[in-house]
Parts: structure tokens; sequence; C-alpha cells
């Protein structure tokens, strides 16, 4: 199955400011997935990204708060922006596997203050 | 839309067999995964259930019944490394390929 590289792994960052996390695959994937996973919570899905056309949004997610970019087949980005303390969370990205489950990376742990 | 049950916390003894059950109602469904996630890592998937029945790997097991809605994965001759968050996750049919994940059932081994 596919190995996803993704970073960073954890950072600390100031409230108003914008991060980026980055997931690279070793194989080309048609869509890649954008999860949040709050302490304690079930993983969320936040958007599908498709090489070529603009991600689609899930319920409560906006692309002005989680844009996303899909350059290339092997290549995504999420980016959380003017983030505040309820945006604290793992940042999860994730591809189709070969046996039909969900290939997950090693997600960042993002902490506001 | 979906909702995905499962117990939020389990403990066990190590050598021993423990049950994690899982219920969902989903608008059609298309498959239940069942995923390990450790403590700061991301989720490595176990196992995935389309039709009704018990499938074996080693020594997890899972099983699905559809007309009852319900899954759960056994997990024989525990060992401490075991202890995890277990993630039942269902695809719904109709358009939605996506997964629904539960909130995790946290698994404590104690030797």
């Amino acid at each position: 199955s596919a190995v996803i590289s993704q970073k960073p792994s954890r950072d600390i960052c100031q409230r108003g400011t914008s991060l980026t996390i980055q997931c690279q695959v070793d194989s080309q994937v048609t869509m890649m997935f954008w999860y949040r996973q709050q302490p304690g919570q079930s993983l969320t899905l936040i958007a599908t990204a498709n090489q070529g056309s603009e991600a689609t949004y899930e319920s409560g997610f906006v692309i002005d708060k989680f844009p996303i970019s899909r350059p290339n087949l092997t290549f995504s980005t999420l980016t959380v922006s003017n983030m505040s303390p309820e945006d604290s969370s793992i940042y999860l990205c994730s591809v189709v596997s070969m046996q039909g489950g969900y290939t997950f990376g090693s997600g960042t742990r993002l902490t506001v203050v | 839309g979906q909702n995905i049950d499962q117990p939020t916390e389990m403990t066990a003894t190590e050598g021993a067999i423990v049950q994690i059950n899982c219920t969902y109602q989903t608008s059609g469904f298309n498959g239940l995964f069942w995923y390990q996630q450790h403590a700061g890592e991301a989720p490595t998937f176990l196992s995935y259930n389309v039709l009704d029945g018990l499938e074996e790997k080693g020594r997890f097991s899972s099983f699905l019944s559809r007309s009852k809605g319900y899954s759960y994965l056994l997990l024989k001759e525990l060992q401490m490394k075991d202890s995890a968050s277990y993630l039942c996750a269902v695809k719904a049919s109709g358009g939605s390929y996506i997964p629904t994940f539960g909130r995790g059932t946290s698994l404590i081994v104690h030797p």
C-alpha cells in the first residue's frame, strides 16, 4: 500500500497565524483526503482534494479557513488559516489503499496558543 | 445521516480475549472498517467487511451482521502492545464513498 510522508509532525502556533501541512505520497493517487481529529473525538473529514480541480469540502468546513492545494497526483497541502485555540487538533491526510481501506499519514499535532 | 456507536473504553488482561462492538445506522451500507490507532500515531488498517460473517486474520477477527447493523472486532491472546484506540468506520452507499468514523474504543491491556 501507499506510503505517505506528512510534515510537520507537530507545531505550536500563535493565534491569528496560518500553518501549512504537507503530504507526499510515494505513488500517484486520484484523491487525497484531509481529516481532523480533536482530542477524544473521531476522525472528521475536512475535504477531498482532487488533482486539477477545487477541493470538495464537508459541511462545516470552508475554503477560506482550510485552503487546499493539489498540484499533482502525489502531493497535497492543507493550510489552517487565522488560527484560534479551537483549531488545536491532529490533522491527517489519507489515500485509498490497495486493500480497499485507507492509508493515513503520520499526522500533524497542532497546538494554537 | 450516519450514526456509529462503540464503547468509549475497555480494559482487559494480557493473554485474554476481548470483543469490541460497533453498531451503526446508515443510509445504505457499503462496507465496514476497523482501524487501530496508538496514542500519537496515525490509524492503521485492520480489516474491511462487506459481507456477513467472520473474517480472521491472525489474532484479530472481525464480524459483520448487516441485518443487525452490527460488527465486532475480536482480539485474542492480548498483548500489552494491543493497548490502543480501535476505530470502527462505515462506508455508506449511494454516492459517498468515504467512510464515517466512530469515536473509537480505547483498549487498555494490563498485566
